[in-house]
């Protein structure tokens, strides 16, 4: 099966500091992947969407100067969050949309997420 | 616009009894719809989706959902819980189907506890 991994699993920074966390497809090609930022005991926020080779898509509320997202390959994203401040402690996840099976399935495979925690 | 709401935040069930987890969208569009598990700490691992076909629809782990359109509903259904069903459950709504790029729309989630 389709199978996105996300890494670092886990982080934790000092306030002003930078982090990139990564998400690949393993198995497949990905032209467009999602970020979510997940609070606790909450549900999934989209953060915005990724395209292979374009400018990600941002939702309403989320600053793109913070979170920087680059999609250089079929088969990897990036999420940076640049000075990160204790506020963006969460648990983000990443999705994966199969190419090929995009247009019959519809389906966005998950990857395990990163819980960063900022000091 | 797409929006899902999961009734009850927190269900809870013996072992061995009937598991339902309600899920009701609202859609201008016929929808793609999803349901989600997630365990502590990971992703969200795909339990089975609808997407126009079959309104009954079977997933992995002896989960199903029925699609009814008349209610708005896709409630997901376990005919005997195991302690292991215990976890997070998204309900989603794909925004896009059939073409473009589907963002999913989430439910704020029900967390399924099993008790012995």
């Amino acid at each position: 099966g389709a199978v996105v991994s996300q890494h670092p699993s886990r982080v934790i920074c000092k306030s002003g500091t930078s982090v990139k966390i990564e998400c690949r497809s393993l198995d497949f090609q990905a032209t467009t992947m999602f970020w979510y930022r997940q609070f606790p005991k909450k549900s999934l926020m989209l953060m915005a969407t990724s395209n292979e080779g374009s400018k990600a898509t941002y939702e309403q509320g989320v600053e793109k100067d913070k979170f920087l997202i680059n999609h250089a390959s079929l088969t990897l994203s990036t999420l940076t969050v640049t000075s990160a401040h204790p506020e963006d402690s969460s648990f983000y996840i990443c999705s994966a949309r199969d190419v090929v099976l995009a247009g019959s399935t519809d389906t966005q495979y998950f990857g395990p997420g990163t819980r960063l925690t900022v000091l | 616009a797409q929006s899902v709401t999961q009734l009850g935040s927190h269900v809870s069930v013996s072992e061995g009894a009937l598991v339902l987890l309600r899920c009701n969208y609202s859609s201008s569009v016929p929808p793609y719809l999803f349901w989600y598990v997630q365990y502590p700490n990971q992703g969200l691992q795909l339990l089975l989706k609808y997407t126009s076909a079959a309104t009954l629809v079977k997933g992995i782990n002896g989960f199903e959902a029925e699609f009814k359109k008349s209610e708005t509903s896709f409630h997901l259904t376990k005919p005997s819980a195991h302690m292991s069903d215990a976890a997070e459950y998204f309900c989603a709504v794909s925004d896009l189907p059939g073409g473009g790029y589907n963002k999913l729309i989430f439910g704020a989630g029900t967390r399924l506890a099993v008790h012995p």
